[in-house]
């Protein structure tokens, strides 16, 4: 079965800063893997989606890489803002496992003014 | 732009009511999902449609119905509720297959 890990859990850094979030799963059949966005009491964001016959998806200052080999993927967040403050998840989608999404537990993310 | 709609934020019904969640997107997409997000348990899916009056289970169905009469809308159903499914309630949906799931700003149900 399927898992997926977020590390760290929790992570606060000074605004400015250029960040790396960790995902990683334990089956490397996946279909595609996608990373989200989520504020507190609030949906999911959808923010970047990397089929798996891709290395890497950017939008703006996010950055997410892939390697299904190894079972990791990475979002980069680019001289962090205080707006960027929000819970990051990422969710893995099994190439045999219909429609269904893997999701890991989240890196919650504060960024200080 | 992308708009699931859940028809409520906020929800308080009684244990042994019958509970309807709906959710509605406008943008002619052929799957839809219902997940269930808990402190601690993460997002786990109840069930999915992936086109009208189809429907399929997820990881954890027991307890849930769904309905899809229209493309547009699904509908989750808590036959009887129960204080267990006291929870925040997510419906998503998707284009096909290959494209992201985009989710609603989900329902937090509070069953007592």
């Amino acid at each position: 079965k399927q898992e997926v890990t977020q590390i760290p859990a929790a992570l606060s850094v000074p605004e400015g800063e250029n960040l790396v979030l960790n995902c990683s799963f334990t089956d490397s059949a996946i279909y595609n893997l996608q990373w989200f966005r989520q504020d507190p009491g609030k949906g999911l964001t959808s923010l970047l989606l990397i089929q798996s016959s891709q290395r890497e998806q950017t939008s703006g200052r996010l950055n997410a890489s892939l390697d299904k080999s190894s079972g990791r993927s990475t979002l980069y967040i680019a001289a962090s803002q205080p707006g960027d403050s929000a819970t990051y998840l990422c969710a893995v989608r099994q190439g045999n496992a219909g429609n269904m999404l893997t999701f890991g537990g989240g890196t919650r993310l504060m960024v200080k003014p | 732009d992308v708009k699931v709609t859940q028809s409520s934020r906020y929800l308080v019904k009684r244990t042994g009511e019958k509970v309807f969640l709906e959710c509605v997107q406008d943008m002619d997409h052929e799957n839809m999902f219902w997940y269930r997000q808990d402190p601690g348990l993460g997002l786990r899916l109840i069930y999915f449609s992936y086109d009208v009056k189809m429907k399929e289970k997820g990881d954890i169905p027991e307890g849930y119905s769904v309905s899809r009469e229209k493309k547009e809308r699904f509908s989750l159903i808590l036959e009887s509720a129960s204080t267990n499914q006291t929870s925040m309630y997510l419906c998503a949906s998707r284009l096909s297959e290959n494209q992201p799931q985009h989710f609603g700003d989900g329902t937090r149900l509070s069953i007592l």
